[in-house]
């Protein structure tokens, strides 16, 4: 059972370079997320997505941008790379019933370096 | 949005010791979880508990949603329970917006 799959696991860009990062999720969830994790600090979010064809913003979404057209990916890409946005980067899922045992399935991470 | 503060931010034990992390938020919430990040970066859902006790293992939480805070006891510590514990909230204004809290980081010495 794969889960949440991301892609790649590093990357680093130059500034203003952009790309995207892949998300997949194999357990037909309709939550989707992604978070981004500076060093020493918490996961803050960034998008959300509570099915296909609809995003909403979190609490950092200044420098990126997501879709979602199907129910199993939700990629996010970074137009113009910034230093600031060194991070390690992180998708989530989750079912859609708020009573279920573990609401987020976390991926591996993406590490990111803007230079 | 809804604040999460984690206590202590860092903490250092003998393996076999018994610990007692904090989370404390400042508004009624829908969800709430804890997790442990593990020293190669992997999230892990420990438990899902927005009220009440939960055990599992040597690891149990209680969250006490009208007073607003949680706490996560590990006992008889070992040193593959190292890395970073963190606490998630979901405010009952604010859904699908999890905010975490800064964590806890444990090390735990042999």
């Amino acid at each position: 059972n794969a889960g949440v799959t991301q892609t790649p696991k590093f990357r680093i860009l130059k500034i203003g370079q952009s790309m995207t990062l892949q998300c997949t999720q194999d357990m037909n969830h309709n939550y989707m997320y992604w978070y981004r994790q500076d060093p020493g600090m918490g996961l803050k979010l960034i998008y959300y997505s509570v099915g296909a064809g609809i995003t909403d913003k979190g609490e950092v979404p200044n420098g990126y941008n997501v879709s979602r057209s199907t129910t199993e990916d939700f990629p996010l890409r970074l137009e113009l790379a910034a230093p600031s946005q060194t991070s390690v980067y992180f998708c989530a899922s989750s079912p859609e019933d708020r009573a279920t045992n573990e609401k987020l399935f976390f991926g591996s991470g993406t590490q990111l370096s803007v230079l | 949005g809804i604040q999460v503060e984690q206590s202590p931010p860092d903490l250092i034990l003998q393996e076999g010791a018994n610990s007692t992390l904090r989370c404390n938020f400042s508004d009624s919430v829908n969800n709430l979880q804890w997790f442990h990040q593990n020293p190669w970066g992997q999230l892990i859902n420990l438990f899902y508990i927005p009220s009440g006790t939960k055990q599992n293992g040597r690891l149990s939480a209680t969250t006490v949603a009208t007073v607003r805070y949680s706490l996560l006891y590990i006992s008889s510590s070992q040193t593959t329970d190292s890395g970073v514990y963190f606490c998630a909230v979901e405010g009952v204004y604010n859904n699908n917006d999890m905010r975490f809290g800064a964590g806890t980081r444990l090390t735990v010495k042999p």
